[in-house]
């Protein structure tokens, strides 16, 4: 079966670095996305990788590496507003979009 | 723009009874989704749309209808509610088809929908 894996929360420190994993099995492979989703809003679009590397955008960076089937997600500074669960999907060979259940990023300050 | 809106935000049914969810996009995208979020689950496609009068069944299909008469509008039918399907349900909408390149799904605030 399909399977995406990201922890069900985490807790980190305003200003500082955190890094949410994303391991993932599917069949076939074209993209892997990053959503932010904070409690009770819509999810919106935050990254997009197919090759493998880092790509980075402002405090946001993802990295893929498609052998290890693997992502992560790095936030760096971190602010409050940063508080929001993070999602992680994967489109299949079939471009179907299989999704992870999200990792809540908890922030203190 | 008003982007991608749902109607209701919220509603409270009874098992048996039915309802129909709206989505509308003013963006002009070809492509439609609804899904379902579950407490501990990742979202998961309903049904999707590819065009104006076009539908298709995604990956937890039953007990649900769909609609695209318009190219702005979505309809998400539930003609005999149960209890599981109480859920937060998100319309997305899109410009592109899914393909290998990076795609932006723009998701409306959802509808929290309880069956009692």
């Amino acid at each position: 079966g399909q399977n995406i894996d990201q922890p069900t929360e985490m807790t980190a420190t305003e200003g500082a670095i955190v890094q949410i994993n994303c391991t993932y099995q599917t069949s076939g492979f074209n993209g892997l996305f990053w959503y932010q989703q904070h409690a009770g809003e819509a999810p919106t679009f935050l990254s997009y990788n197919v090759l493998d590397g880092l790509e980075e955008k402002g405090r946001f960076s993802s990295f893929l590496s498609r052998s290890k089937g693997y992502s992560y997600l790095l936030l760096k500074e971190l602010q409050m507003k940063d508080s929001a669960s993070y999602l992680c999907a994967v489109m299949d060979s079939n471009y179907q979009l299989i999704w992870g259940a999200g990792t809540k990023l908890i922030i203190k300050p | 723009n008003a982007g991608v809106t749902q109607t209701p935000k919220f509603r409270v049914l009874k098992t048996g009874q039915s309802m129909t969810l709206l989505c509308a996009q003013d963006m002009n995208h070809e492509y439609m989704y609804w899904y379902r979020q579950d407490p501990g689950m990742g979202l998961r496609l309903i049904h999707y749309s590819v065009g104006e009068g076009t539908t298709a069944k995604g990956e937890v299909p039953d007990g649900y209808n769909v609609s695209r008469l318009k190219k702005q509008n979505f309809l998400l039918g539930l003609e005999s509610a149960a209890p599981s399907q109480t859920s937060v349900y998100f319309c997305a909408s899109t410009s592109q088809p899914p393909s290998g390149i990076a795609y932006e799904q723009y998701f409306g605030p959802g509808t929290r929908l309880t069956v009692t």
